[in-house]
C-alpha cells in the first residue's frame, strides 16, 4: 500500500516559515490535501488539490507538490499555528483508498 | 453553514457491536460522498470508510473489513457505521466527513469516542 511520510515534529519562531514535508512513491502525481489538527479538536482541511485554500484558510497556508515530495508552508507563523498537521491522498491503485501521513507536530518557539 | 454531529459512541466489551450515527445539515447530503475516520488516543489519523453519494460505492480499509458496515440514509440526512466484532485496537474517536471533489474532507464531525474493553 501506499505510504506517506511525515517528520514527527517541526520548530519554528514566531514571524518565521514553517516547511512540512510529505513524502511518498511519485507523490507529484497524486493530489495531496492538508489538514491542521489542534489537541482536542477535530482537523480542519487547510490544503486540497496541492495548493488550494478553502476559504477562511489565511494567504500565509501555502502547498506544492513535485517528484516525491509535497510541502506545506506557512509564512510568518503565529502562536495560533501550533497544531499537528497531516497530509492525505486518494491512492486509487490499491484497496487502502485514502492515505493518511503520521502527522507533524508544529511547536511555535 | 455546514454541520456534521456523530452519536453513538461508549464502551463496549471485545467482541461487541457499535452502531455510530452522523447527523447532517446545511448541504444537499444526497450530494456528497462520505467517509468514516478515526483516531486512535495520541495516534494519528486512520481512515475506516468510504460511501459513494446514492450508497451504491463502499470501501472498507482492511483493518475493519468483514466486521464494520457503513451506509446512510439520505432521506434522513444520515450516515451509520455498524461495528461488530469489537477489538482493543478500535478504540478510537471516530469521525464522520464530508469528501469533496479532490476526495479530500473538507468538514468533520466533532468526533466520538468508542472505547473496546472489558
Amino acid at each position: 500500500s501506499y505510504v506517506l511520510t511525515q517528520p514527527p515534529s517541526v520548530s519554528v519562531a514566531p514571524g518565521k516559515t514553517a516547511r512540512i514535508t510529505c513524502g511518498g512513491n511519485n507523490i507529484g502525481s497524486k493530489s495531496v490535501h492538508w489538514y491542521q489538527q489542534k489537541p482536542g479538536q477535530a482537523p480542519v482541511l487547510v490544503i486540497y488539490y496541492d495548493s488550494d485554500r478553502p476559504s477562511g484558510i489565511p494567504e500565509r497556508f501555502s502547498g506544492s507538490n513535485s517528484g516525491n515530495t509535497a510541502t506545506l508552508t506557512i509564512s510568518r507563523v503565529e502562536a495560533g499555528d501550533e497544531a499537528d498537521y497531516y497530509c492525505q491522498v486518494w491512492d486509487s491503485s490499491s484497496d487502502h483508498l485514502v492515505v493518511f501521513g503520521g502527522g507533524t507536530k508544529l511547536t511555535v518557539l | 453553514q455546514v454541520q456534521l454531529v456523530e452519536s453513538g459512541g461508549g464502551l463496549v466489551k471485545p467482541g461487541g457491536s457499535l452502531r455510530l450515527s452522523c447527523a447532517a445539515s446545511g448541504f444537499t447530503f444526497s450530494d456528497y460522498y462520505m467517509s468514516w475516520i478515526r483516531q486512535a488516543p495520541g495516534k494519528g489519523l486512520e481512515w475506516v470508510s468510504y460511501i459513494s453519494s446514492s450508497g451504491s460505492t463502499i470501501y472498507y480499509a482492511d483493518s475493519v473489513k468483514g466486521r464494520f458496515t457503513i451506509s446512510r440514509d439520505n432521506a434522513k440526512n444520515s450516515l451509520y457505521l455498524q461495528m461488530n466484532s469489537l477489538r482493543a485496537e478500535d478504540t478510537a474517536v471516530y469521525y464522520c466527513a464530508r469528501a469533496g471533489l479532490e476526495r479530500d474532507f473538507d468538514y468533520w464531525g466533532q468526533g466520538t469516542l468508542v472505547t473496546v474493553s472489558s
